[in-house]
């Protein structure tokens, strides 16, 4: 039973320029979430998609942007990234409509902004 | 706002000794309260979940934790730590009850554990 993927696991990128994080998430599941978390930091959510679209967001700019594909998977897009944008991106995905369905997280990806 | 909050950065114990990491949260109604770990390198990995009912709650690798209303708390327990339970460890709490999947996150608690 294949958990939550997520891919690169490293990515290195120059202050002003657009990254995109890939999500597959956990067998069953419908939906994701991504969240950022900085050094020494707790997670903190960005966003929520189920059917493909946005159902949720955190505090965070337009420049954050998502997309859900027919299979489920996530990307998460970053434009004109900044220095502070540096962090490990964490997707989780769950089922839908089951509060009691908890959250599964993925390893993450890091990003590093020089 | 809701807020979760541990006060503990670090704390250290050595192998077999009892532990017991602190959250307080701020939350208008009943929260949903949560406790998740994370490795070195690795996501995370809920630990124990409150939503109702009993305040004491078992999770997972011998951890309990304890929902106090009145104190605002949900403190995470081990009666004997192992090496292995040397991490971070978050307390969270879903600020809508209709989609737990937004979490609020503390700033963590790091363990280290001494043989």
């Amino acid at each position: 039973d294949a958990g939550v993927t997520q891919s690169p696991t490293h990515l290195i990128k120059t202050r002003g320029q657009q990254v995109t994080l890939r999500c597959s998430p956990k067998s069953g599941h419908d939906t994701v979430s991504w969240y950022q978390q900085a050094l020494g930091q707790g997670p903190q959510f960005i966003f929520q998609y189920y059917e493909e679209e946005e159902r949720q967001r955190g505090n965070f700019p337009d420049r954050f942007s998502g997309h859900q594909f027919p299979n489920y998977s996530s990307e998460l897009n970053v434009n004109a990234l900044l220095l502070g944008d540096s962090a490990l991106y964490l997707c989780a995905s769950s089922l839908w409509g089951t509060a009691n369905s908890p959250l599964h997280f993925g390893n993450g990806t890091r990003l590093t902004v020089t | 706002a809701q807020s979760v909050t541990q006060p503990d950065i670090h704390i250290t114990v050595s192998e077999g000794a009892s532990l017991e990491l602190r959250c307080n949260y701020s939350y208008g109604a009943t929260p949903y309260l949560f406790w998740y770990v994370q490795s070195p390198g690795q996501g995370l990995q809920l630990l124990l979940k409150y939503f109702s009912g009993d305040t004491l709650v078992q999770g997972i690798k011998g951890f309990e934790a304890e929902f106090k209303r009145s104190q605002s708390s949900f403190n995470l327990r081990k009666p004997s730590v192992h090496w292995s339970d040397a991490a971070e460890y978050f307390c969270a709490v879903a600020p809508y009850l209709y989609n737990t999947d937004k979490l609020i996150f503390g700033t963590g608690t790091r363990l280290q554990v001494f043989p």
